[in-house]
């Protein structure tokens, strides 16, 4: 399956604290998203990251892509309350249709 | 901001019911697509809808679902003959198109409950 599994299941940490979750998947890509998920709520698009890039930045998110340990992790720096919530990664192959994995819930102490 | 709105929140049902999910995705997105999230679990892709067919669909979309756009505005999913493991949050997305730069948009979900 191509979905990603994220690690660990569950964080908590203290605001002002960096928390990174990362997620692992087994098949070739097209790119990899992450998307959070408040308490009740639809998820939201955070991030895509291509298969060729090892990178990317958006404000305090960093995210980063190994393929060739099939890899990804998610970095929030100086967390805030605010950020409590779950962090999904979401594989693509051909079709583009995002495959979602179990997701990281975050809890940010303030 | 636009946003994908589902009805109801939440849906209460017999089993062996049929109950009907619907949403009204963001107006000029062109791609529909339904998802479910069993408690604790992880979110599972149910099927995709494009011009008015089924684009692609998963093992779970079996006969017991179906899919319509009604009207130029509303998409549903039925789901027929409702069994207790159908309880779940269902979430409908839109995107504008499929590819890096349509990200999905979702709804807020309706949670299902079968008794």
């Amino acid at each position: 399956s191509q979905q990603g599994e994220e690690d660990p299941q569950a964080l908590s940490i203290q605001e002002g604290e960096n928390a990174t979750m990362n997620c692992s998947y087994k098949t070739s890509i097209n790119n990899l998203q992450w998307y959070r998920q408040n308490s009740g709520r639809g998820l939201v698009h955070l991030i895509l990251i291509r298969s060729n890039e090892r990178e990317k930045h958006s404000g305090r998110l960093r995210v980063t892509l190994d393929t060739s340990k099939k890899s990804s992790s998610l970095l929030i720096t100086a967390s805030r309350a605010a950020d409590t919530a779950s962090y999904f990664c979401a594989t693509s192959r051909g079709s583009y249709i995002p495959t979602f994995g179990r997701g990281t819930s975050l809890i940010v102490h303030p | 901001e636009p946003e994908v709105t589902q009805t109801p929140s939440h849906q209460v049902t017999q089993m062996g019911q049929e109950v009907i999910l619907r949403c009204v995705p963001i107006s000029n997105h062109l791609y529909f697509y339904w998802y479910r999230q069993i408690l604790g679990q992880k979110v599972e892709f149910l099927v995709s809808f494009y011009n008015n067919e089924i684009s692609e669909k998963s093992e779970i979309f079996d006969d017991q679902f179906s899919v319509e756009r009604p009207d130029g505005s509303n998409f549903t999913l039925k789901i027929r003959s409702t069994k207790l493991e159908d309880s779940a949050m269902y979430f409908c997305a839109s995107s504008r198109g499929q590819g890096e730069n349509s990200p999905l948009h979702f709804g807020n979900g309706t949670r299902l409950t079968v008794t």
